[in-house]
Parts: C-alpha cells; structure tokens; sequence
C-alpha cells in the first residue's frame, strides 16, 4: 500500500473559506513534502517540512508534521478559485533521499 | 528558470511498437524519476536514478527500462508497448533530499 494517503480524496469549498488537507504515512521520515498539480499537468512543489520540524509557512499554506502519530495537514487559507487541483504529500519513506513516494492525492475544488 | 521537458505532450502508438520517453533537465540534478499516474492511484515510481549510468527499480519496473547516459537526460523505453502501459508519463529531477521538479508529463495512448 502507499506511504502517504490523503484524507479527504475530494474537497468542495467556497471561495474564501479555508481548506485542511490530511496525509498519513506508515514508516520514518526524513521529510515530507506537499504538491499541487493542475489538471493535466505536472506537478509543482509547494512545501517541504524536516522531521525534526512540527510548522512550516509559505504564503496562505500551513503545513503541519507529527511524527509521533505519522500525519501532516496542509492548510490553505483564504482559498481562491485558482486554487482548484489536486494536492499530494509525498514522503521520502527513509531511503535517504533517493526515492519519493506519493499518495493518491486529495481533488479540491474551489467554487467562485 | 528551472526546467524539465519531456519529449512529447502527447503520444498515440501500436501494440508491440517500442516507445522512447525522454526527458531533459537543466539544473544538474543528480536524482532523475519515471512516474506513471492513473486515475485513483496516484503517481507510481517506476525507475529512478541517481547518477549517470545508475539505475534503481521502482515500485513497478516490469515491461519497462531506463537509459541515462548523460546526466541531464533520462529516457524511459517501453520494449513492447501494451494497451495496458496507457497513462499519463511523469519526469521529474532533484538533488538528493530535496523537492522534485517535474516535466509537463507525456499522456501515451496505445492501442
């Protein structure tokens, strides 16, 4: 089975609420990572958090790690209909860095 | 700017026919992947490397093989292409421990 599972696997919001995306992974970590992909698209890298870090900030996204209970939250505050993709964690399941290994991802969608 | 490309956006070939995927990057990564994403499960990795001439298996490595001869470049090779080899083809690049930065993705159709 993946690593890392999203929860929810689709997400509906209105435009200025916030979205809460989950991610649980079943072994150590050195770090945990958060992308977005456009629809058809590749994907781009959002955020990256170390295992020894608990928060990380970039912009309007906040993305929780606790390794005791091996999960992460990505939040994105104050969505905007662009936002609309779908969102994937990703960890690096112990390999030293040479292998990512990504969940199923979470689809949000952000109505205008 | 960083940059991967991929050889094609889209790719229609035969049952039987071999297929080559290339990839570029342009930043001197060392780590280079193969992914393959299909609706519901995620990407899954089926080749990476981490130097020029190495190769590790992924998760899904059959029908499959990988060349990289130069460090910027890392191609994917379908032997004997299958209906069931249809899906959406990702590269990405790193240095080791760090984001993956991928190409525009290649959608193969076989048929």
């Amino acid at each position: 089975s993946q690593q890392g599972e999203e929860d929810p696997q689709a997400l509906s919001i209105q435009e200025g609420e916030n979205a809460t995306m989950n991610c649980s992974y079943k072994t150590s970590i050195n770090n945990l990572q958060w992308y977005r992909q456009n629809s058809g698209r590749g994907l781009v890298h959002l955020i990256l958090i170390r295992s020894n870090e608990r928060e990380k900030h970039s912009g309007r996204l906040r993305v929780t790690l606790d390794t005791s209970k091996k999960s992460s939250s990505l939040l994105i505050t104050a969505s905007r209909a662009a936002d609309t993709a779908s969102y994937f964690c990703a960890t690096d399941a112990g390999t030293g860095g040479f292998k990512t290994i990504f969940g199923a991802g979470t689809r949000l969608f952000v109505k205008a | 700017d960083v940059k991967v490309t991929q050889s094609s956006r889209y790719l229609v070939k035969r049952t039987g026919e071999k297929v080559f995927l290339e990839c570029v990057q342009d930043m001197d990564h060392e780590n280079m992947f193969w992914y393959r994403q299909d609706p519901g499960l995620g990407l899954r990795l089926i080749y990476f490397s981490y130097d020029v001439k190495m190769k590790e298996k992924g998760d899904i490595p059959e029908g499959y093989s990988v060349s990289r001869e130069k460090k910027e470049r890392f191609s994917l090779i379908l032997e004997s292409a299958s209906t069931n080899q249809t899906s959406m083809y990702l590269c990405a690049s790193s240095h080791r421990g760090h984001e993956q930065y991928f190409g525009p993705g290649t959608r193969l159709t076989v048929t």
